[in-house]
């Protein structure tokens, strides 16, 4: 079946540190892989994603490799702002489906 | 461009009671999916509704139930409420129902059933 596996949070990083958030997924054929963020209140907003293996998805200095010889969409960020504190998800659609399927969330808190 | 917009936002019920809650896609889309959001459970996917027929359902009880308009507006219901049916119900909306599609999301419509 398909499934995300997220890294647990919260995390709590001081400004301009280095951000990892692990995410690993196991899906029938060649799932696309997303993330998202949620800030307070509010829905989700599409971060990046990547559609096949090796492709990496890049916006907002946030970036993530599709590994498929790992099973991972681990996403990084050089240097987090205050602004970055929000909620992300990892999540994958799988082929032929227009469902996703997520992750549990990891909150990101970023302090001055 | 309008975004994804769902109403209301915010509902309180109390157990066995029914509720609706809509969502207007963005204009051109023509699919449109329902997921609900716990603290226990995370996001879950619900239903998904392209050109008015339900595609693709998840794993949740009769209860719950979709439908969708020749506009694409889609509409949700919930009968006979339960407390853990409080959530936060979120509408997300594609052009079409094609796996590359992105799907963006509405604000959501946060249920509390007391």
């Amino acid at each position: 079946g398909n499934s995300v596996t997220q890294m647990e949070g919260p995390v709590t990083l001081s400004e301009e540190a280095f951000l990892t958030i692990n995410c690993t997924y196991t899906a029938t054929g060649y799932p696309s892989l997303f993330w998202y963020v949620q800030y307070p209140g509010e829905g989700l907003q599409l971060l990046l994603k990547a559609t096949k293996a090796d492709d990496k998805g890049s916006n907002k200095g946030f970036e993530a490799t599709y590994r498929k010889e790992t099973t991972s969409f681990h996403l990084e960020k050089g240097s987090v702002q205050v602004s970055d504190s929000a909620v992300y998800f990892c999540a994958l659609r799988s082929t032929g489906a227009n469902n996703l399927f997520f992750g549990t969330g990891t909150r990101l808190t970023v302090i001055p | 461009k309008a975004g994804v917009t769902q109403t209301p936002r915010y509902l309180i019920k109390t157990r066995g009671q029914q509720v609706t809650l809509s969502c207007s896609p963005i204009s051109g889309h023509r699919s449109v999916s329902w997921y609900q959001q716990t603290p226990g459970q995370g996001l879950q996917f619900l239903f998904e509704y392209f050109s008015e027929t339900q595609r693709n359902k998840g794993n949740f009880p009769g209860r719950f139930s979709g439908r969708q308009f020749s506009n694409s507006r889609s509409e949700m219901n919930v009968s006979t409420l339960e407390l853990g049916d409080s959530a936060l119900y979120l509408c997300a909306s594609s052009l079409a129902q094609v796996a590359y599609n992105e799907q963006f999301f509405g604000p959501g419509t946060r249920l509390t059933v007391l």
